[in-house]
């Protein structure tokens, strides 16, 4: 049931962009994305409802599939600071949110 | 706000002994989160609440784990006895409106059992 995240691990250098998947087997209801840096707590970044909404802050932006059970994160002209693992959260309607393994993001000048 | 805090930060005991961790949400949010992060299992969630009522403690591991909510603002993880696989950051998180919100984490207890 816990969500996959591919890729696990992603080495960009600043400036350049990545996208992170998310993929569950379970009808959803919601999908959330963390960042956390190593040695910190998670930190919200968005979340998206049923309806395939896109949603974005700045440089990440993210979608969801229903129909797919999917979700993907978009990091744009990556930035030093968006280094750290990203987790999304799956959950349906009255489910708990279950993370998934998480994708190590490192970027580099 | 000062966010959701937890204590203590670091917490290091011996087998067998009674370990106690402590939250206090955000005021005014209704859910409160307990999880634990490990390497080989990251973050699982252990038990949540809502308006201060156990909702889903199934993720509870073992009868050695307890939580309570006493009130709104306070609540505690508790580990009798306590067993070195029990090591992990615990993390606790409060939702203003429920599952389907934003969380927000506490900074976590490293618990070190030896």
């Amino acid at each position: 049931q816990q969500p996959v995240q591919s890729p696990q691990a992603v080495i960009l250098r600043e400036g350049e962009d990545a996208v992170i998947n998310c993929s569950s087997s379970k009808a959803l209801y919601s999908v959330h994305w963390y960042r956390q840096k190593h040695g910190e707590a998670p930190i919200f970044l968005m979340i998206l409802l049923k309806g395939g909404e896109q949603k974005g802050h700045d440089k990440i932006s993210a979608s969801f599939n229903e129909k797919k059970q999917q979700s993907s994160l978009y990091l744009t002209a990556s930035q030093l600071s968006y280094s750290g693992t990203y987790f999304c959260g799956t959950a349906s309607f009255t489910d708990k949110l279950i993370f998934g393994t998480g994708t190590r993001l490192q970027v580099f000048p | 706000d000062a966010g959701v805090i937890q204590s203590p930060r670091h917490e290091v005991t011996e087998m067998g002994q009674e370990v106690t961790l402590r939250c206090k949400p955000i005021s005014g949010h209704d859910y409160l989160f307990w999880y634990r992060q490990t390497m080989m299992r990251g973050l699982e969630l252990l038990i949540y609440f809502n308006n201060n009522v156990p909702i889903d403690d199934s993720g509870m591991p073992e009868d050695r784990f307890s939580a309570k909510m006493p009130n709104a603002s306070f609540s505690t993880l508790k580990i009798q006895p306590s067993e070195p696989r029990d090591s992990a950051v615990y993390f606790c998180a409060s939702s203003p409106r429920g599952l389907h919100y934003g969380y927000t984490f506490g900074s976590g207890t490293r618990l070190t059992v030896v």
